[in-house]
């Protein structure tokens, strides 16, 4: 099956320093990412949607110019939290279609996701 | 308001009994619903994925089935062996690129 590679699995930063996080897709070129974030016990949450060579789409209140998102390549979307405070912890989770596959293309390959705990 | 209800209690069974786990949701009308298997600190591994014009779908020992009338799924797992023990999402596709999560089911198999 097609895999996504998430790095780092998990990261502890002081508050006001910057995180990257990058997504990768190994067997497959993804047009389109996902980014979502989950709280403890909690659903994911779609943060964004990472469209390669043009703008994020975001969802309703979440700031986009605190989780930039850039989409360079068919292979890779990264994810960065600017000015991390400790609200931002959390379990941030990339995922990616396989437009390639023509049967169940709806399915979403995920991430083994990023730990963030801002000090 | 749109909902996505799963049992927030963790369901606990014994080794090789069905465990069946719900998902409901309002004021949606999802094209397909799907099932996933969450482990502690991982991401989310797709199992099933039934569309609105199926009753049922098969996969091992899985059965999904999707009731638009009633608006809801139900996820069997039989023959349940401890390696199943996991967090259960449903996710309803309303459209081609979103998925809309439900906060999952905990199950908890014993030996």
């Amino acid at each position: 099956g097609a895999v996504v590679s998430q790095h780092p699995s998990w990261v502890i930063c002081k508050s006001g320093t910057s995180v990257k996080i990058e997504c990768r897709s190994l067997d497959f070129q993804a047009t389109t990412m996902f980014w979502y974030r989950q709280f403890p016990k909690q659903s994911l949450m779609l943060m964004a949607t990472s469209n390669e060579g043009s703008k994020a789409t975001y969802e309703q209140g979440v700031e986009k110019d605190k989780f930039l998102i850039n989409h360079a390549s068919l292979t890779l979307s990264t994810l960065t939290v600017t000015s991390a405070h400790p609200e931002d912890s959390s379990f941030y989770i990339c995922s990616a279609r396989d437009r390639g596959r023509t049967a169940t293309n709806e399915k979403l390959f995920f991430g083994s996701g990023t730990q963030l705990s801002v000090l | 308001s749109q909902k996505i209800e799963q049992n927030s209690e963790a369901l606990n069974i014994q080794e090789g009994k069905t465990a069946t786990l719900t998902c409901n949701y309002t004021n949606y009308s999802p094209a397909y619903l799907q099932w996933y298997r969450q482990d502690p600190g991982r991401g989310p591994v797709f199992l099933l994925l039934i569309r609105e014009n199926e009753k049922e779908k098969r996969k091992e020992r899985l059965k999904v089935t999707f009731d638009t009338t009633l608006k809801q799924s139900l996820f069997h797992i039989t023959a349940s062996q401890p390696a199943d023990s996991a967090t259960y999402l449903c996710a309803l596709g309303t459209g081609f690129q979103k998925l809309v999560f439900g906060t999952g089911t905990r199950l908890l198999v014993s030996p």
